[in-house]
């Protein structure tokens, strides 16, 4: 199984901030790769996929990046509605793994 | 608007099977789509189960696999997962997706609400 490694697990950040969150796996995976957003009771949404594609309704502040095996999800200007755990997976070899979940919490 | 919905027991006994369906709306099961099942134990992460296309071909957590069966019905535009010899450790909130290519890539675009399940006697 390829590993997904994210960090950092849980991070404080105020209303308007830059956030990035970084992701790595075990093994390349090309742009075979996917970020969501989670909020508690809620399922998962999702926010980019192929590395860097914006899903359809997802504000621009969101962005993603890279390839290979290190990728990076960047929040421009954090909002209140954006409180929540962010997970990374990978959808080149199966098993689709996710991440562990990186938690971003209000300062 | 393409929903999905989980429905089944909450309740299951170890030892038991768990046996939950997602019916769809919105979009046919028999389109280009993977029909996924994902779980997370209480406050935990995302683990994947597995998925299934309409032409019956499967992709299962090898960790799973050998007690994973995922079926579509393609009369009831619905698909079901059964997890045979449960424990506690199956315990878990159980989703249902839809796996969509974009780009080559499949990610998954809707999401059911998911349904806690409990193994418990």
């Amino acid at each position: 199984d390829i590993q997904m490694t994210q960090s950092p697990s849980s991070l404080s950040a105020s209303v308007g901030d830059r956030v990035t969150i970084t992701c790595r796996a075990s093994q390349r995976v090309s742009t075979y790769f996917n970020w969501y957003q989670q909020k508690p009771g809620k399922a998962p949404e999702l926010l980019i996929y192929a590395a860097s594609s914006l899903q359809n309704g997802v504000p621009s502040r969101f962005s993603g990046s890279g390839s290979g095996t290190d990728f990076t999800l960047t929040i421009s200007s954090l909002q209140p509605e954006d409180f929540a755990t962010y997970y990374c997976q990978q959808s080149y070899s199966v098993p689709f793994t996710f991440g562990g979940g990186t938690k971003v919490e209000i300062k | 608007q393409v929903q999905l919905r989980e429905s089944g027991p909450g309740l299951v006994k170890p030892s038991g099977t768990l046996s939950l369906t997602c019916g769809v709306s919105g979009a046919s099961i028999s389109n280009d789509n993977w029909w996924t099942w994902v779980r997370q134990s209480p406050g935990k992460g995302l683990e994947w189960i597995g998925e299934t296309y309409h032409s019956g071909t499967s992709h299962l957590n090898p960790s799973l696999k050998s007690r994973v069966i995922i079926l579509v019905d393609k009369s009831q535009n619905q698909f079901s997962l059964n997890l045979t010899s449960v424990t506690a450790a199956d315990t878990a909130v159980y989703y249902c997706a839809r796996g969509t290519v974009l780009r080559g890539v499949r990610p998954l675009d809707y999401w059911g609400h998911g349904t806690l399940v409990t193994v418990s006697s």
